[in-house]
């Protein structure tokens, strides 16, 4: 497709239940974020894939979260066992460029997954 | 104190006025600096990328550095209605994040 992919674009669901939200990142891109962004604030990292890799996760709250990449292309969020405070929007970017010590790519943002937990 | 401050405003302006959006950061390892711009419901997209300090000027949008000061700008000249946004400074050093600002809500009225 043209840009990246997200689904599904809303999510609601029952706390304790888990949920996946897909991304699909542009064709040929090499990097890819997962970012939380909050009603009001600015996307706040969560993880990071070069290729399949899984390079970065520094930024995934507590081991409820988990993300793959398992072919370099299409990646998976999973949050276990939701909580209320699970809510807000997920935002997958990817990057045509390998991200390096020295410089970040352009990144190209998702619409989001907004994911509400009742 | 967080890692990068940027005013939330609302800021409202008259079509044609000069819009100046600013963030301070703390963080002495941020490189490079990035201004987003992100439409009601949509992801934030690129919209000016600078390394180090001094200006980056493209089109109406002008983009300055002060790493002294820990400071950098974003100008719009000429703001015009489509420019009517929130406005999300980023920044990134020597890992694989990038670290945004609450972002500026901006209304150009007509």
């Amino acid at each position: 497709g043209a840009g990246v992919s997200q689904s599904p674009r809303y999510k609601v669901t029952k706390r304790g239940q888990d949920v996946a939200l897909r991304c699909d990142p542009i064709s040929g891109h090499v990097s890819l974020y997962w970012y939380r962004q909050a009603l009001g604030q600015g996307p706040e990292f969560l993880t990071y894939f070069n290729y399949e890799a899984q390079q970065d996760k520094s930024g995934l709250p507590n081991d409820r979260f988990s993300a793959e990449r398992p072919e370099g292309s299409i990646s998976t969020l999973t949050i276990q066992r939701t909580e209320q405070r699970d809510s807000a929007m997920y935002r997958c970017a990817s990057s045509l460029e390998r991200t390096s010590g020295r410089a970040i790519g352009e990144l190209f943002f998702g619409e989001g997954s907004r994911l509400t937990v009742l | 104190q967080k890692e990068v401050e940027q005013d939330p405003g609302p800021l409202s302006v008259p079509e044609g006025a000069i819009v100046s959006l600013n963030c301070t950061y703390s963080n002495s390892a941020f490189q490079y600096f990035m201004w987003y711009r992100q439409y009601s419901r949509k992801g934030p997209e690129l919209l000016m990328y600078t390394y180090s300090s001094g200006n980056k000027e493209d089109g109406r949008f002008t983009a300055q550095v002060d790493k002294s000061s820990k400071y950098i700008s974003l100008f719009i000249r000429d703001s015009q209605p489509s420019d009517s946004a929130t406005y999300l400074c980023a920044m990134g050093g020597s890992n694989y994040k990038l670290t945004f600002g609450k972002g500026t809500l901006l209304t150009v009225n007509p």
